[in-house]
C-alpha cells in the first residue's frame, strides 16, 4: 500500500517564488527522504531528515518533520527555471536497514520564468 | 564517473518475449534495489538485494527474476513480457542514507 501522499499533485509558481509541498505518510518510519526527478530522468536524493529531527537545510531547501502528525514538508526558497521537476517523498520504515523506501505519487513543480 | 548504470536506456519487446535489462554500481554500496515506476508516476519496489543476498520481493510475478553475480551487480530478467509491464524501470543503489537511482530503462511492450 502507498505510504507517501504528496500535497499538491501540481504547482506552478514564478522564478523568484517559494515553493512549498507536503508529504503525509501512515506508518512509523525511520526517516524520510525527498527526491527531485527531471522529465525522462532518473531520481536524485535531496534531502533526508530522521525520526527525531524537525528540521533540516541543505542550500535553498528546507524540511520538517512532524512525526505526531506524520507529515513533513519541503520548502524551496528563491525558485529558479531550473527547480523545474517532479518532488517525491519517500519513508524508509523498515527498521533502518533502508531495504525498502516507499515512495509517495510525487508534486510536479513548474517554475516560470 | 561513479554512477549507477542500467542497460538498456530503452527496450521496446513483442508480448511474450523475454528480455533482461543490466545493472552496474561503482560505489561501493552493498545495496540494490529494482523499483517500477508506472505512468502515473508511481514508484514501487519490487527487490532489494543485500550483498548478493534477496532481502526483499515485494509480490513481483516470478516472471520476474534479479539475478545478483556479486554486489556491484543486479540484473533483471522478464520471461514472457505482458502489456501491464511496460513502465520505466530504475535500478538504485544505497549504503545507509540515501539512494542512488541509475536512469531508468523504459520498456515498451507492444
Amino acid at each position: 500500500s502507498q505510504q507517501g501522499e504528496e500535497d499538491p499533485q501540481a504547482l506552478s509558481i514564478q522564478e523568484g517564488e517559494n515553493a512549498t509541498m507536503n508529504c503525509s505518510y501512515k506508518t512509523s518510519i525511520n526517516n524520510l527522504q525527498w527526491y527531485r526527478q527531471n522529465s525522462g530522468r532518473g531520481l536524485v536524493h535531496l534531502i533526508l531528515i530522521r525520526s527525531n529531527e524537525r528540521e533540516k537545510h541543505s542550500g535553498r531547501l528546507r524540511v520538517t518533520l512532524d512525526t505526531s502528525k506524520k507529515s513533513s514538508s519541503l520548502l524551496i526558497t528563491a525558485s529558479r527555471a531550473a527547480d523545474t521537476a517532479s518532488y517525491f517523498c519517500a519513508t524508509d520504515d523498515s527498521g533502518g536497514s533502508n531495504y525498502k523506501l516507499t515512495f509517495g505519487k510525487g508534486t510536479l513543480l513548474t517554475v516560470n520564468p | 564517473d561513479t554512477a549507477v548504470s542500467q542497460t538498456p536506456k530503452y527496450l521496446v519487446t513483442q508480448m511474450g518475449n523475454d528480455k533482461s535489462i543490466k545493472c552496474e554500481q561503482n560505489l561501493g554500496h552493498d545495496t540494490m534495489y529494482w523499483y517500477k515506476q508506472d505512468s502515473k508516476k508511481f514508484l514501487k519496489i519490487m527487490f532489494s538485494y543485500n550483498n548478493k543476498e534477496l532481502i526483499i520481493n515485494e509480490t513481483v510475478p516470478n516472471r520476474f527474476s534479479p539475478k545478483s553475480p556479486d554486489k556491484a551487480h543486479l540484473n533483471l530478467h522478464i520471461n514472457s513480457l505482458e502489456l501491464g509491464d511496460s513502465a520505466v524501470y530504475f535500478c538504485a543503489s544505497s549504503q545507509h542514507s540515501g539512494y542512488t537511482f541509475g536512469s531508468g530503462t523504459r520498456l515498451t511492450v507492444v
